[in-house]
């Protein structure tokens, strides 16, 4: 069965960085795009950047542009974001998610498979 | 940009009530939306894809259905499971990938 399994996450001060990690399992991962989503304590829900299935194109929110980056390496069937000048505000719980379909351009219909979360909290 | 307006952000409900959520795009956004369920401390849980496509494994009573910008997912008869938050997600062009405002769910 699909399993994702984040990783990387932890408390951090204002300014540092980290390196999230998703390791993917039971699916071809050089096939589908894959997603970062996160999600502030008692909030909702926000997508944060997404990668084509090959790596050739990557996108991302507003909220993190210039911070965060996105990769893929399909040789070891994981997803990463780096995140660098890290804020109070990007306190989430940081999900890796896959898309629905196959070879999927810059859109998609959904996410179908979500891993657990790993937490990072930004303080001082 | 194109802007997702989903409603209500709360509802309460009994067993066996038929619920509708609604979520309204600014612009047309084709096929390119979703539904999820989420349940405190565990990640979201995909429902429906392509605003109409049951996902394999998720119940019948579970329906999402599509007119012009409006968007709905209805719960046929409720559940002691379903009481949990919903969100919509537009897809249709990142990076706007963004998620509705979602809809609590309580049992009344």
């Amino acid at each position: 069965q699909v399993q994702l399994v984040e990783s990387g996450g932890g408390v951090v001060q204002p300014g540092r960085s980290l390196r999230l990690s998703c390791e993917a399992s039971g699916f071809t991962f050089r096939s589908y795009g894959m997603h970062w989503v996160r999600q502030a304590p008692g909030k909702g829900l926000e997508w944060v950047a997404a990668i084509l299935y090959d790596g050739s194109k990557k996108y991302y929110a507003d909220s993190v542009k210039g911070r965060f980056t996105i990769s893929r390496d399909n040789s070891k069937n994981s997803l990463y974001l780096q995140v660098d000048s890290l804020r109070p505000e990007d306190t989430a719980e940081y999900y890796c998610a896959k898309d629905v379909q196959l070879y999927s351009g810059s859109y998609s219909v959904g996410l179908d498979n979500w891993g657990q979360g790993t937490l990072v909290t930004v303080s001082s | 940009d194109i802007q997702l307006t989903q409603s209500p952000s709360f509802l309460s409900a009994s067993v066996g009530d038929r619920v509708t959520i609604t979520c309204r795009a600014s612009q047309g956004i084709s096929s390119y939306l979703a539904w999820y369920q989420q349940k405190p401390g565990k990640a979201p849980n995909l429902l429906i894809y392509a605003a109409s496509t049951l996902q394999s494994g998720v119940p019948s009573r579970f329906s999402g259905s599509a007119s012009g910008t409006e968007f709905t997912l209805t719960i046929s008869s409720l559940q002691p499971e379903d009481f949990a938050t919903y969100y919509c997600q537009k897809l249709n062009s990142y990076p706007q990938a963004t998620f509705g405002q979602g809809t609590r769910l309580e049992i009344k």
